[in-house]
């Protein structure tokens, strides 16, 4: 047990759907992320967030609205996307962001986009 | 723009073997240096961090090596057990230090009984 949770575990969704991913960190951190892993490519942070605000946004398109309403959740809002955006979605947390901080991953949320 | 290659990128051996497996980046100018383990399905588990002023770190049967001039790192896993089959991920902090890390693609191991 990581600490990390995300829910749901697998989803499965049409193009024109809205959805939403979420994660809950148990270990009192201060910053939380979204990763995206695709089949075939490195993982790749999308978002960071440190007390709640946005630190860092990696060039991800706006189908993609991240959520952080306080230290311990973070969500992943989906909508209008595209069969490419199917991957393993994995949330982590740290304590902070400077680099000596170790990021705890969650188990991820496997989307498939039809 | 820093990039993270690992090699190989899948690896088979008996159990008992020693194995390294190897991470190298373009910009040696990195904070520190991250191994994380990553079973089917599953989340990444944190092995060890290098700061970027270390040459080292160890756990139990891990060595991690950190040689950032040259751009590289090594994981060495002694006498390999099946149980450290999984896909093993190197990755990088680089400036500007938002938390942001950089990942190779990974090398799934196989520790064949």
């Amino acid at each position: 047990e990581t600490g990390v949770t995300q829910t749901p575990r697998h989803l499965v969704m049409g193009m024109t759907n809205k959805k939403s991913l979420k994660c809950e960190q148990h270990l009192g951190h201060n910053a939380m992320y979204w990763y995206k892993q695709s089949a075939k490519k490195p993982l790749e942070l999308m978002f960071v967030y440190s007390l709640e605000e946005r630190v860092e946004n990696n060039s991800v398109p706006s189908r993609f609205s991240p959520e952080c309403p306080n230290s311990s959740h973070l969500f992943l809002h989906l909508h209008t996307l595209q069969p490419e955006d199917s991957a393993l979605y994995l949330c982590a947390s740290s304590p902070g962001t400077g680099g000596t901080n170790t990021q705890y991953f969650g188990p991820g949320t496997r989307l498939t986009v039809l | 723009k820093q990039e993270v290659t690992q090699i190989p990128a899948a690896l088979s051996v008996p159990e008992g073997e020693n194995l390294v497996l190897n991470c190298s980046f373009t910009d040696s100018a990195i904070y520190n240096l991250q191994w994380f383990r990553q079973d089917p399905g599953k989340g990444l588990t944190s092995l060890l961090l290098i700061q970027s002023s270390q040459r080292e770190q160890t756990s139990g049967r891990l060595n991690a090596s950190l040689d950032k001039s040259s751009g590289r790192s090594t994981l060495y896993i002694a006498a390999s057990q099946p149980g450290d089959s999984a896909t093993y991920l190197c990755a990088v902090r680089s400036p500007p230090d938002t938390g942001k890390l950089i990942f190779g693609q990974g090398t799934t191991l196989q520790v064949k009984p």
